[in-house]
């Protein structure tokens, strides 16, 4: 069954660094999203993407946060600038077709230690 | 705005004895409903969904869920429950008539321990 891929499936860097996490959404997918799942907490939703575009992004996802579809199967998520209170667990997740009934795929998750 | 409450922060249960996790959801319109599961290290692993229809659904791992409109609630049941269902379990709820890309608002999550 196609799946999800995240790379790495941990990273580790320092504070005010730029760090990118990579995404392979599932092949014929049109919606992608990133999640975020900070130790203990809820997941909560970053933002979604489609037709080359944000759709919907909350309050979390800041100007330091960017999405970027550079090539037809890449999905990646930049934080320009590291803080403590990034560090999280970072899923991708994408869906098929063009209605809402679709769920969602996710990834394994990019576990993301900002020290 | 859209939100979903697990009361339930922790069970434990025996092997092969049943199991109900409690979702409620608040929502203004007709909800899309998600149970996800979540192993140690692990993405998250769609159990099962509700979009419209039969209000018992079925899943994979022997896992059903029963959607009550009244109770805004979407719990999650397993007549049986094996050692290996042990993980974290989310309900989701989505928007239904949104344009965009139905973004999903996760509960809290239930932590289910089986003891043997």
């Amino acid at each position: 069954e196609p799946e999800v891929t995240q790379t790495p499936s941990h990273q580790v860097t320092q504070m005010g660094q730029e760090v990118i996490l990579r995404c392979v959404p599932i092949s014929n997918h049109l919606y992608f999203y990133w999640y975020r799942q900070i130790l203990g907490q809820k997941v909560e939703f970053l933002v979604s993407f489609y037709n080359n575009e944000i759709s919907e992004k909350s309050e979390i996802f800041d100007d330091q946060f960017s999405v970027e579809r550079p090539d037809g199967s890449n999905f990646t998520l930049k934080i320009r600038s590291t803080k403590l209170e990034d560090s999280a667990m970072y899923f991708c997740a994408s869906r098929a077709g063009t209605g809402s009934v679709s769920p969602l795929h996710f990834g394994n998750g990019t576990r993301l230690t900002v020290t | 705005a859209q939100s979903v409450t697990q009361p339930d922060i922790h069970i434990t249960v025996s092997e092969g004895a049943s199991l109900e996790l409690r979702c409620n959801y608040s929502y203004g319109a007709t909800p899309y409903l998600f149970w996800y599961v979540q192993s140690p290290g692990q993405g998250l692993q769609l159990l099962l969904k509700y979009f419209s229809g039969d209000t018992l659904v079925q899943g994979i791992k022997g896992f059903e869920a029963e959607f009550k409109r009244s109770q805004s609630s979407f719990n999650l049941r397993k007549p049986s429950v094996h050692w290996s269902d042990a993980a974290e379990y989310f309900c989701a709820v989505g928007a239904v008539n949104t344009g965009t890309a139905s973004k999903l608002t996760f509960g809290t999550g239930t932590r289910l321990q089986v003891t043997l």
